[in-house]
């Protein structure tokens, strides 16, 4: 079935810096979805892309369908960003499937 | 501002014992799904639901169950529960085709 690969697995970032969260698919996909789940584990949508890039205030993502991966970037990451962030790829049947997840820790 | 609802928040119940969980969205959308997310937080799709009609079945055990009522409502039957359905099932909706799915909060089974 459809795989993806989410990376890193956790992540620690210093406040004022940022990074790359990564996707990579296993097959084509239609559309990606980023989420961050919140305090209370509900899944929060940050992102729906079908192609190209979307910027959101310091979030910006990218999906590249033909080579099969998409990626979440943080810029002056700030302590309530802390969480955990998952990448959904749609495939051709509208069918979601998550990654693993990333564990993002903001420390002062 | 929450639109797809889930009840109830926790349940605990014993092996063999039916349960059931209901989920309602409030956005018009056309499409209803449950996931499974497992001890290793990954989610896995159950069900889908589009005007009513199944149109995915990831090969779940026979003893799960979708009920819908109408487009806005997909609730989840287990029938005779096994220690192995203890897990987080989350219901989500969206308009097939057209942007996201919203995710509700989730209810956490136990099965002892």
């Amino acid at each position: 079935g459809d795989q993806v690969e989410q990376s890193p697995s956790a992540l620690s970032l210093h406040e004022g810096t940022g990074s790359a969260l990564r996707c990579n698919f296993t097959t084509t996909m239609r559309a990606v979805q980023w989420f961050r789940k919140n305090s209370r584990g509900s899944l929060i949508n940050l992102f729906y892309l079908a192609s190209g890039t979307k910027e959101n205030g310091r979030l910006k993502s990218a999906f590249d369908s033909k080579e099969r991966y998409s990626t979440l970037h943080i810029r002056d990451a700030q302590l309530e960003d802390s969480g955990t962030y998952f990448c959904a790829a749609e495939d051709m049947g509208y069918k979601l499937t998550f990654g693993t997840g990333t564990s993002l820790l903001v420390d002062p | 501002e929450t639109a797809v609802f889930q009840t109830p928040n926790y349940h605990v119940t014993q092996v063999g014992n039916e349960v059931s969980f209901n989920c309602k969205q409030t956005l018009g959308h056309d499409t209803m799904y449950w996931y499974k997310q497992d001890s290793k937080k990954l989610l896995k799709i159950m069900f889908s639901y589009n005007n009513k009609q199944l149109i995915v079945n990831e090969t779940v055990p026979r003893r799960f169950s979708p009920q819908s009522s109408d487009k806005a409502h997909l609730n989840l039957r287990i029938k005779s529960v096994e220690p192995e359905d203890s897990a987080v099932y989350l219901c989500a909706s969206r308009k097939l085709g057209v942007d996201t799915q919203y995710f509700g909060p989730g209810t956490r089974l136990l099965v002892l």
